[in-house]
């Protein structure tokens, strides 16, 4: 049974510049979030996607933009790239059923994707 | 809103001395509680988690933490490190209809 997978592992893109990052979820779950993690810190919520839509989102830019896919499977869409935007993004999946991971249910995470904004 | 403070961004411990990790939360409405575990290079693992019920909650690799409403703290211990340990932890909270936080990390290291 595959886990969560993320493409690609690593990407580096020029400011300005405009990025799509890829995640599958784990086998049976519907539920994905996705986070940011700078370097040195914790993870920090972007935004959840459940029934092919946004469905909580955090304190991020509206430059971060998101899609699920009728597969569950969803991508992570960054505008505009800043220097500020290098981190690593990490996707989570929870169970299909458990309405959302926000209520106490395991999240699953990714290897994550590696950005570099030059 | 919630949040989750990690007490120590570096903790480092010798092979066989005891593991704690300090984590303290703020939340409004009763927590959900989890420990993850990052190694270099790769996304994070579930240790273990509280929701509800026994405030001593077991997790893997012999980790195990302990709910203390009281004090609002659930610090991660393990009784005897192994050089596998050595890797960052995250502490994070959320609760009924908020998103997950997460602490800053506390990196452990392991001498031999």
């Amino acid at each position: 049974d595959a886990g969560v997978t993320q493409s690609p592992t690593h990407l580096i893109k020029t400011r300005g510049q405009q990025v799509t990052l890829r995640c599958s979820p784990k086998s049976g779950h519907d539920t994905v979030s996705w986070y940011q993690q700078a370097l040195g810190q914790g993870p920090q919520f972007i935004f959840q996607y459940y029934e092919e839509e946004e469905r909580q989102r955090g304190n991020f830019p509206d430059r971060f933009s998101g899609h699920q896919f009728p597969n569950y499977s969803s991508e992570l869409n960054v505008n505009a790239l800043l220097l500020g935007d290098s981190a690593l993004y990490l996707c989570a999946s929870s169970p299909k059923g458990a309405g959302g991971p926000y209520n106490g249910y395991t999240q699953y995470f990714g290897p994550g994707t590696r950005l570099t904004v030059l | 809103a919630q949040s989750v403070t990690q007490l120590g961004s570096h903790v480092s411990v010798s092979e066989g001395a005891l593991v704690l990790l300090r984590c303290n939360y703020s939340s409004s409405v009763p927590p959900y509680l989890f420990w993850y575990v990052q190694y270099p290079n790769q996304g994070l693992q579930l240790l273990l988690k509280y929701t509800t019920g026994a405030t001593l909650v077991k997790g893997i690799n012999g980790f195990e933490a302990e709910f203390k409403k009281s004090e609002t703290s659930f610090h991660l211990t393990k009784p005897s490190a192994h050089m596998s340990d050595a890797a960052e932890y995250f502490c994070a909270v959320n609760g009924l209809g908020d998103d997950m936080r997460f602490g800053a990390g506390t990196r452990l290291t392991v001498k031999p």
